[in-house]
């Protein structure tokens, strides 16, 4: 299986501050495809988690622009240009190169 | 807009089976470019695929559940359903439902039900 390493487990941030979060996956997630089938997800407190991106670097629909991904092989990254409030939550990064698929432990990002 | 709902008991006894069914309004069910995933959270921890389902009924589940989960289709009611055998207090968790797009270019869960929590207690 792919484990998937996410640091910080936790970030508090001031806010309009920009908030960086890493994965790191036990193995290349570049598919025979020559994709890479990372993605992003935010969970809220109470709410189901939330595709925020796709494949390294995509955005989802709806997802504002200070959001953004990058990273290649087995290191990826999420940044948020400028914390707002509403990003308060729980970010994991997921691989679907292969099955089974999995999941980062989980960023906590709080407001300081 | 797509929606997904979990429906079943919220308790569930130790040593005897979860079911759940998700139930999808919206036009993709049938669409070969989908599956259609259950994955769990227990409180205050992270999530955890338990396994995911073609319109076709092709299967794929996680090796760590593998002999305890059965998962299934009914594209006539858009309908999947879990069920876990032999459940433990381990399995005490939020279960979700959610599509999984799989095209050749798109691989993520992109639409989520809003999850049910199920105990298992005696």
């Amino acid at each position: 299986d792919i484990v998937l390493t996410q640091t910080p487990l936790s970030s508090p941030v001031t806010l309009g501050q920009p908030a960086s979060i890493s994965c790191t996956s036990s193995q290349s997630l570049v598919h025979s495809d020559g994709n890479t089938y990372l993605s992003w997800l935010q969970q809220k407190p109470g709410q189901p988690p939330r595709l925020i991106i796709y494949k390294i670097s995509n955005r989802f629909s709806g997802v504002p622009d200070r959001f953004s991904g990058s990273g290649a092989g087995t290191d990826f990254t999420l940044k948020i240009s400028k914390v707002e409030a509403e990003d308060v939550g729980v970010y994991y990064c997921m691989q679907a190169k292969q099955w089974p698929l999995t999941f980062g432990g989980g960023t906590k990002v709080e407001i300081k | 807009q797509l929606q997904l709902q979990e429906s079943g008991p919220g308790l569930v006894k130790p040593s005897e089976t979860l079911s759940l069914s998700c139930t999808v309004s919206g036009d993709s069910f049938s669409s070969t470019i989908y599956h259609w995933g259950w994955i769990r959270q227990p409180p205050g921890k992270g999530l955890e695929w338990i396994g995911s389902i073609h319109c076709t009924g092709t299967t794929y589940y996680n090796p760590s559940l593998k002999s305890r989960v059965t998962i299934s289709v009914d594209t006539s009611k858009n309908q999947f359903s879990l069920q876990l055998n032999s459940v433990t207090a381990a399995d005490t968790a939020v279960y979700y439902c959610a599509r999984q797009a799989t095209s050749s270019s798109s691989r993520y869960f992109d639409y989520w039900g809003q999850g049910t929590l199920v105990t298992v207690s005696s």
